[in-house]
C-alpha cells in the first residue's frame, strides 16, 4: 500500500483536460515538494514537474502541477494521444526517511 | 551525452545474491546523490535505496534495510547495489536515478535491469 495515494486510472479525449490527483500527509506532502514523473509503457520514468510547480526544461506548458495542504495534482490539458503513460508523485516522508511514490495513475487517452 | 546505463541483472535463487551496476557518463558523477527505485512486473515505482557525492551518506527504504548495500566509485563513475537474501518479492527492474542538484528531482533515469528471484 502506497502512502501516497493516486486514482489507478484516468481517461480524456483529445483536446479535454484531465487532473491527477495525489493525496498523502503532514509528514510528506504538507511539508515537502512534490514532484511528478510520467512512463510511457516499455521506459524509464521521465520528470514533468518539480517542486509542485516547476516544468524542466522541454516540458510543454500545458502540463501543470500545484499542491494544497496535503495533496497535490497535475493537470494536462489540450490531451494528446502521446500522453497515454502511467503518472506517478512522488516527495521525501519525514516520517519514513524516504522517498515515497504514489500508486501511480494510467491516462488513457480515448 | 548524459546518461546511466544498469547492468547485472539476472535470474537469482530465494536467499541469494546479485550487484547491479549503474555506469554514469556526461556529466561530473561526485556532485550528484544517486537513487536506486524499482518497479515490480506491473506495479509501481518503489524507491529503494540513495547515497551522497562521496559515499558517506546512505539511506534505505525498510524493506532492503540490512540486506542491500549501496555504494558508488567516483573514479569509475559508477554506483552499485548489492543486494543478499533475496526473496521472490525482490523482483522487479532495478532503475538507476540521478537527483538533480538544484531542485531533487529524479532528472536522469537509466534503462533498468530485469532481477528475477525464483528457484
Amino acid at each position: 500500500q502506497s502512502v501516497l495515494t493516486q486514482p489507478p486510472s484516468a481517461s480524456g479525449s483529445p483536446g479535454q483536460r484531465v487532473t491527477i490527483a495525489c493525496s498523502g500527509s503532514s509528514s510528506n506532502i504538507g511539508s515537502k515538494f512534490v514532484y511528478w514523473y510520467q512512463q510511457v509503457p516499455g521506459a524509464a520514468p521521465k520528470v514533468l514537474i518539480s517542486r509542485n510547480d516547476q516544468r524542466p526544461s522541454g516540458v510543454p506548458d500545458r502540463v501543470s502541477g500545484s499542491k494544497s495542504g496535503t495533496s497535490a495534482s497535475l493537470v494536462i490539458s489540450g490531451l494528446r494521444s502521446e500522453d497515454e503513460a502511467d503518472y506517478y508523485c512522488a516527495t521525501w516522508d519525514n516520517s519514513l526517511s524516504a522517498w515515497v511514490f504514489g500508486g501511480g495513475t494510467k491516462l488513457t487517452v480515448l | 551525452e548524459v546518461q546511466l546505463v544498469e547492468s547485472g541483472g539476472g535470474l537469482v535463487q530465494p536467499g541469494g545474491s546479485l550487484r547491479l551496476s549503474c555506469a554514469a557518463s556526461g556529466f561530473t558523477f561526485s556532485r550528484h546523490w544517486m537513487h536506486w527505485v524499482r518497479q515490480a512486473p506491473g506495479k509501481g515505482l518503489v524507491w529503494v535505496a540513495r547515497l551522497d557525492g562521496d559515499g558517506s551518506s546512505t539511506t534505505y527504504a525498510d524493506s532492503v534495510k540490512g540486506r542491500f548495500t549501496i555504494s558508488r566509485d567516483n573514479a569509475k563513475n559508477t554506483m552499485y547495489l548489492e543486494m543478499k537474501s533475496l526473496r521472490a518479492e525482490d523482483t522487479a527492474v532495478y532503475y538507476c536515478a540521478r537527483e538533480n542538484g538544484y531542485d531533487d528531482s529524479f532528472d536522469i533515469w537509466g534503462q533498468g535491469t530485469l532481477v528475477t528471484v525464483s528457484s
